[in-house]
């Protein structure tokens, strides 16, 4: 069965930083990857996607994520934090292992940015 | 265009009441999913609706948790005498297909607060 584990529940960097948050998955077929962002009091928004069609996938807000099949691993990465970034991310994996449309949520990093 | 909403925004409710809580999704999406977070906790996935098919409600967490989706559209999911365990927000998504390898749309969420 898909799985999704990000490691590490809270990540804190400084202004400026580079911000790397964590995620692998676990597949038995090739998965579809996603990377959603929560604001406070808001619902999720998508930040990026992998479908199989490049590795390294480039997202809204500067961030990007690279599949790696040999680590099963989607991190996240952004070279420069911003205040804004402040927020709850969570890493997602889908396909038909999971039934087609149903998606496996990892539990969420919250990232706090110190100025 | 219109994203998917939900309604109420906020929700409080006595313990042992019922509540109704509704979600109207992205025009033409064919799939809607309910999930629960709670507190500092990840998504709890609850039931999700794919065209005419039977729904999935393997993640209902009891019998006093319900949904419907009428008309392929709007959807209501049901809590039958609340329980103070039952506060939390509850999030709808709806995908297309069509659209991209199961994508989600999140709407803001109806915040539940038993008391």
């Amino acid at each position: 069965a898909q799985s999704v584990t990000q490691l590490g529940s809270h990540v804190s960097v400084s202004e400026g930083a580079l911000v790397l948050l964590r995620c692998n998955y676990s597949s038995s077929v090739p998965p579809y990857l996603f990377w959603y962002v929560q604001y406070p009091n808001q619902g999720l928004q998508l930040l990026l996607k992998y479908t199989s069609a490049a590795t390294l996938v480039k997202g809204i807000n500067g961030f990007e994520a690279e599949f790696k099949k040999s680590e099963t691993s989607f991190h996240l990465t952004k070279p420069s934090a911003h205040m804004s970034d402040a927020a709850e991310y969570f890493c997602a994996v889908s396909g038909e292992e999971t039934g087609g449309f149903k998606t496996i949520f990892g539990a969420g990093t919250r990232l706090f940015v110190k100025a | 265009g219109a994203g998917v909403s939900q309604s109420p925004s906020n929700k409080v409710t006595e313990k042992g009441k019922d509540v109704e809580l509704r979600c109207d999704p992205i025009s033409g999406h064919t799939a809607l999913y309910w999930y629960r977070q709670s507190l500092g906790q990840g998504l709890e996935f609850l039931i999700y609706f794919q065209g005419n098919s039977a729904p999935d409600k393997s993640g209902l967490p009891s019998d006093r948790f319900s949904a419907e989706r009428t008309g392929g559209s709007v959807s209501t999911l049901t809590i039958q005498r609340t329980q103070q365990e039952d506060s939390a927000v509850y999030l709808c998504a709806s995908s297309n297909r069509d659209r991209g390898p199961y994508e989600q749309y999140f709407g803001p969420g109806t915040r539940l607060t038993v008391t």
